[in-house]
């Protein structure tokens, strides 16, 4: 069964690094992108971007541009993403989820917790 | 970026009644719109893909409709299990955006 498993919670620092891991499992892992989905605390959805593990290429939100970093391992099949220069206002958990090309992200990984605090 | 704008943000309802959530997006979207149900402390679950498309495994109660900038999902018949927040997203476009969403309680 197509599985997505995330990395455990993180507490960190202002203006520290984070690097969250989604193991896929499942499926062929290059057949579909793997997103990434924050949710603050009480708040909404906010789709971060997406990575392609094919070519590796990525599609970043332009508020996360500069800070993001997604990468992929298609020998272990998973998935990265790194946030830098962390904020108190990005303590959220984050998401990966699988999307077909031109479809929905139809299977979720559990959430990583990331605390940002001094 | 395309906009979602959900309502109602919150509603209560009774067991049995028929419930629907409206999405508009700020731009025509055709079909390309998923709805998603969440439960406390869980993931994201799709409901709802491409409008009115069931995935697998989700209850005939649920069903999604519209076109262009208009959508809606409806709940036929409220359950308890049903208790959730509910989010639309669009994905005709990158980046991919939510609606605010809708928490449903039962009365």
């Amino acid at each position: 069964q197509v599985q997505l498993v995330q990395s455990g919670a993180e507490v960190k620092k202002p203006g520290a690094s984070v690097k969250v891991s989604c193991e896929a499992s499942g499926y062929t892992f290059t057949v579909y992108y793997i997103h990434w989905v924050r949710q603050a605390p009480g708040q909404g959805l906010e789709w971060m971007g997406r990575i392609n593990p094919t070519s590796g290429g990525s599609n970043l939100a332009q508020k996360f541009q500069g800070r993001v970093t997604v990468t992929r391992d298609t020998s272990t099949t998973t998935a990265y993403m790194e946030l830098s220069s962390l904020r108190s206002d990005d303590t959220a958990v984050y998401y990966c989820a699988r999307g077909a090309v031109g479809g929905p992200t139809d299977y979720w990984g559990q959430g990583t917790l990331v605390t940002v605090s001094s | 970026d395309i906009q979602m704008t959900q309502s109602p943000s919150s509603l209560s309802a009774s067991v049995g009644d028929r419930v629907t959530v409206t999405c508009q997006a700020s731009q025509d979207i055709t079909e390309y719109i998923n709805w998603y149900q969440q439960k406390p402390g869980q993931a994201p679950r799709l409901l709802i893909y491409d409008t009115s498309n069931l995935e697998t495994g989700v209850p005939s109660r649920f069903s999604g409709r519209g076109s262009g900038t208009d959508f809606s999902l409806t709940i036929s018949s409220l359950q308890p299990e049903d208790i959730a927040t509910y989010y639309c997203q669009q994905y005709d476009d990158l980046p991919l955006t939510f609606g605010g969403g809708t928490r449903v309680e039962i009365k």
